[in-house]
């Protein structure tokens, strides 16, 4: 069966500070994989999306990145965060058309 | 671009009753997917129910069924026989179907409280 990772779980940083979140997925190849983010108490937003190994489409112009440097794994970057990067960090994949499941999350805190 | 809206941020009702949670959305396509996403207080978004916009039956999983009404754009989740456990966020979503942009577009979601 197929799984999700994300890690940290959750993650409180300095603003200025780099960030690396990642998502990993088990049990399927190639699939899509996209980073969502959720605002406190707003719907989520999608940020990147990626079909394959060095595939990145960027959704939102911001202060983040993504990289897809292995067929299932994506991470998701910052030079220097920003107070506003503070929410709830979701990675999705495609199991087929028209599904997405969901990660867990890590849950981010700028201060 | 494509809206869904969510009119209803909170509801509560008693187990054992039957709620029914509102969304429309806006678009122009006539080929998508509607969903339904529920995020209890742990945070993982799980999906709960899905409808293909071509397909005029409704959806249903168990107690949840939908009410999709292609023409008006309103797509509502009805839960049954409610239980503590659907105590939750409910997050409606829709999906283009064109291959290679299939982004889920949420609504502001609906806090549901199932009250024993």
């Amino acid at each position: 069966s197929q799984t999700i990772h994300q890690w940290p779980a959750t993650l409180v940083q300095p603003v200025g500070s780099p960030l690396s979140l990642e998502c990993t997925v088990e049990g399927t190849s190639n699939p899509n994989l996209y980073w969502y983010r959720q605002a406190a108490g707003r719907g989520l937003q999608l940020l990147f999306y990626s079909v394959g190994i060095g595939q990145i489409s960027s959704e939102v112009p911001q202060n983040l990145s993504a990289s897809r440097p292995q067929d299932r794994q994506f991470i998701l970057s910052s030079k220097k965060l920003l107070l506003s990067d503070s929410g709830f960090y979701l990675c999705a994949w495609r199991r087929g058309v028209g599904e997405q499941y969901f990660g867990p999350g890590t849950r981010l805190t700028v201060t | 671009a494509q809206t869904v809206t969510q009119s209803q941020p909170e509801m509560s009702v008693q187990e054992a009753e039957t709620v029914t949670l509102s969304c429309t959305y806006d678009t122009s396509e006539n080929n998508y997917y509607l969903f339904w996403y529920k995020q209890p207080p742990s945070r993982q978004m799980i999906l709960v129910i899905r409808q293909e916009a071509y397909k005029q039956q409704n959806a249903t999983e168990n107690r949840f069924s939908v009410n999709f009404q292609k023409a008006a754009k309103s797509f509502s989740l009805k839960i049954s026989d409610s239980q503590l456990g659907d105590t939750a966020m409910y997050f409606c979503a829709f999906m283009s179907s064109n291959f290679g942009n299939e982004k889920l577009t949420f609504g502001t979601g609906t806090r549901l409280t199932i009250i024993p």
